[in-house]
């Protein structure tokens, strides 16, 4: 089965300063790759997903992340964070078959 | 825009007792899901559905059911509540019939089984 590593559980950054969260997912065939926010108490919402093609995928609220196959990578970045970025985020993962699994997620803190 | 709602923020309850959690989505999605948030273990799937009364166990179905009589209405029921289920139960639901697209989370029920 499929699975997906977030070896950071917190990350705290100050305001303005850039940010990489991490993602390692286990090697397949065939793989899609997401990234969902959980803002305090909210349910998760998109970020971004990629499925295929260009391996920099953009994101909503300025987030990115580049699919690294040789990695086994799919990090989010952001160049300046924002005290409302303050979130949890969750790595998942899709394969072939029926499969979806989330990753443990990484808590953000942006201090200011 | 879609709307995943739960019918509870929080939920206290006893050992023992039946436990009904509701969900309804308001986009005619075919798929709804439930799952398990714990801290450390990110997202577990308990159980989804991908149609009325049709139903399917994801990784963690043990001391849960659940129940789709209507499609935009899909219930988690513990039949016998136990401390070890106290926990964030978030609903979802999903437009399109393949993994790869988008799931709409409802906000938590946080429930506390005491």
């Amino acid at each position: 089965a499929q699975s997906v590593t977030q070896l950071d559980s917190q990350v705290p950054v100050f305001e303005e300063a850039p940010v990489e969260l991490r993602c390692n997912y286990s090697s397949s065939v065939s793989v899609y790759l997401f990234w969902y926010v959980q803002y305090p108490n909210q349910g998760l919402q998109l970020l971004l997903k990629y499925l295929s093609g260009s391996t920099l995928v953009k994101g909503i609220n300025g987030f990115e992340a580049e699919f690294n196959k040789s990695q086994t990578s799919f990090h989010l970045r952001k160049p300046s964070v924002h005290i409302s970025d303050t979130a949890e985020y969750f790595c998942a993962v899709s394969g072939t078959g029926n499969q979806f699994y989330f990753g443990t997620g990484t808590s953000l803190t942006v201090i200011p | 825009d879609v709307k995943v709602t739960q019918s509870s923020r929080y939920l206290v309850k006893r050992t023992g007792e039946k436990v009904f959690l509701e969900c309804v989505q308001d986009m005619d999605h075919e798929n709804m899901f439930w799952y398990r948030q714990d801290p450390g273990l990110g997202l577990r799937l308990i159980y989804f559905s991908y149609d009325v009364k049709m139903k399917e166990k994801g990784d963690i179905p043990e001391g849960y059911s659940v129940s789709r009589e209507k499609k935009e209405r899909f219930s988690l029921i513990l039949e016998s509540a136990s401390t070890n289920q106290t926990s964030m139960y978030l609903c979802a639901s999903r437009g399109g019939g393949r993994w790869t697209d988008t799931q709409y989370f409802g906000p938590g029920t946080r429930l506390t089984v005491l």
